[in-house]
């Protein structure tokens, strides 16, 4: 089974300054990886996903992760955080559960708090 | 497209009482997921179903713990007995590609609290 680590639960920045969230997963063998934002009171929603090709993927908001698949992470960048990226934000990896299902495995969560 | 809809948000009940969520996954998915999400924890799979079907169920609480999914569509999670422990946000998630590459789409999901 897979695992996930985020390393840090909060982090706190200011204002439009630069932002990493970091995000280890356990295992080498091909694996597809997410960024799920969870606003206060609300349900995941998916940030932005690697699946395949090119190792940097973006989101709309200016999010971007990188794959590092020797060092098996995939964290969390963005250059200048406004307010409103206030959230708690999970990395997930898939998993295989059995035939052709896979379910995903969360981390613990970071705490993103942006401010003013 | 409508999302997941889940009810009730939330639900406040004493510990031994039994308590039951639901949950109607967008339309066409047939992969249908209940998260356990514990304050300050990431989400944890209790059960998945892939149309009616049980595909992973290993970390259900069975003992209090179940879960349907009669016809393949929406799905009921009952708590009985409730516990402390099970104070938790209870997220329900469905997939159109059994979740191999395609994001899961997550309701609201519903706050429990037992006292």
């Amino acid at each position: 089974a897979q695992s996930v680590t985020q390393l840090d639960s909060q982090v706190p920045v200011f204002e439009e300054a630069p932002v990493e969230l970091r995000c280890n997963y356990s295992s080498s063998v091909s694996v597809y990886l997410f960024w799920y934002v969870q606003y206060p009171n609300q349900g995941l929603q998916l940030l932005l996903k690697y699946l395949s090709g090119s190792t940097l993927v973006e989101s709309i908001n200016g999010f971007e992760a990188e794959f590092n698949k020797s060092q098996t992470s995939f964290h969390l960048r963005k250059p200048s955080v406004h307010i409103s990226d206030t959230a708690e934000y999970f990395c997930a990896v898939t998993d295989y559960t059995g035939g052709s299902n896979y379910k995903l495995t969360f981390g613990k969560g970071t705490l993103l708090t942006v401010n003013p | 497209e409508a999302g997941v809809a889940q009810s009730p948000r939330y639900k406040i009940i004493e510990k031994r009482q039994s308590v039951a969520f639901w949950c109607n996954p967008i339309s066409g998915h047939a992969t249908l997921y209940w998260y356990q999400q514990i304050l300050g924890q990431g989400p944890k799979l209790l059960i998945q179903f892939q149309n009616n079907g049980v595909v992973d169920d290993s970390q259900l609480p069975k003992d209090r713990f179940s879960a349907e999914r009669l016809k393949g569509v929406d799905s009921t999670l009952k708590i009985q007995p409730a516990k402390l422990e099970d104070s938790a946000v209870y997220l329900c998630a469905s997939s159109s590609t059994g979740g191999r590459g395609g994001p899961l789409h997550f309701g609201n999901g519903t706050r429990l609290t037992v006292t």
